[in-house]
């Protein structure tokens, strides 16, 4: 499997919405609604903020919310705040129970 | 509350192999899928591969499939991966991370252990 496409960085200033894409292919993001996005700080572990294109786990803000068009995923975080920096990863279902990550996205807070 | 503790830090020589640990505490070992998702020094993530805790069952990315063998001991709760024949470019750090849906895999990783620095070097 080839990772999934994402832009290398973006930038926003506080109170801005921001968008991300995620890009993949009929065999992944396409196919299947089982798109997640993961949230990491430098030197921490990932944190999960949206599965299933849409949903959020339970305590994650409702400033993040996920949509999919054909075989792009989006993350829109309205409201950005300077602890929103930090590199986004999508994830997408592959087939065969397998799963392919994104080469993620930092997000700069201007 | 949930949480996932690995074992720490390792130095390889290339040629050797590497065996992670990674202890579950706080619920139920057997009812959640564990992956493993590795991580290159300033690079992004790389899903490896899961295994189902209850049956032992486990599933691989094809890049690691000859090399990756994923275990588990329900009797101490603590799945295992062990990479075979490292690489300089193994040098990574190594999450493993609980799937969020009770009994199933469904690929959300809701609980990730802290990591486990792994450094492949002659």
């Amino acid at each position: 499997q080839s990772a999934l496409t994402q832009p290398a960085s973006v930038s926003g200033s506080p109170g801005q919405s921001i968008t991300f894409s995620c890009t993949g292919t009929s065999s992944d993001v396409e196919s299947y609604n089982v798109v997640s996005w993961y949230q990491q700080h430098p030197g921490k572990a990932p944190k999960l903020i949206i599965y299933e294109v849409s949903k959020r786990p339970s305590g994650v803000s409702n400033r993040f919310s996920g949509s999919k068009s054909g075989n792009t995923a989006s993350l829109t975080i309205s409201g950005l705040q300077a602890e929103d920096e930090a590199v986004y990863y999508c994830c997408s279902y592959a087939g065969s129970n397998t799963w392919v990550f994104g080469g993620g996205t930092k997000l700069t807070v201007l | 509350q949930v949480q996932l503790v690995q074992s720490g830090a390792e130095v390889k020589k290339p040629g050797a192999s590497v065996k992670v640990s990674c202890k579950a505490s706080g619920y139920t070992f057997t009812g959640y899928y564990m992956h493993w998702v590795r991580q290159a020094p300033g690079q992004g993530l790389e899903w490896m591969g899961w295994i189902n805790p209850n049956s032992g069952g486990t599933n691989c990315s094809q890049k690691f499939q000859v090399r990756v063998t994923m275990t588990r001991d329900t009797s101490i709760s603590t799945v295992y991966m062990e990479l075979r024949r490292l690489r300089s470019d193994d040098t990574a750090m190594y999450y493993c991370a609980r799937d969020s849906a009770f009994s199933m895999v469904r690929g959300d990783m809701g609980t990730w252990g802290q990591g486990t620095v792994v450094t492949v070097s002659s």
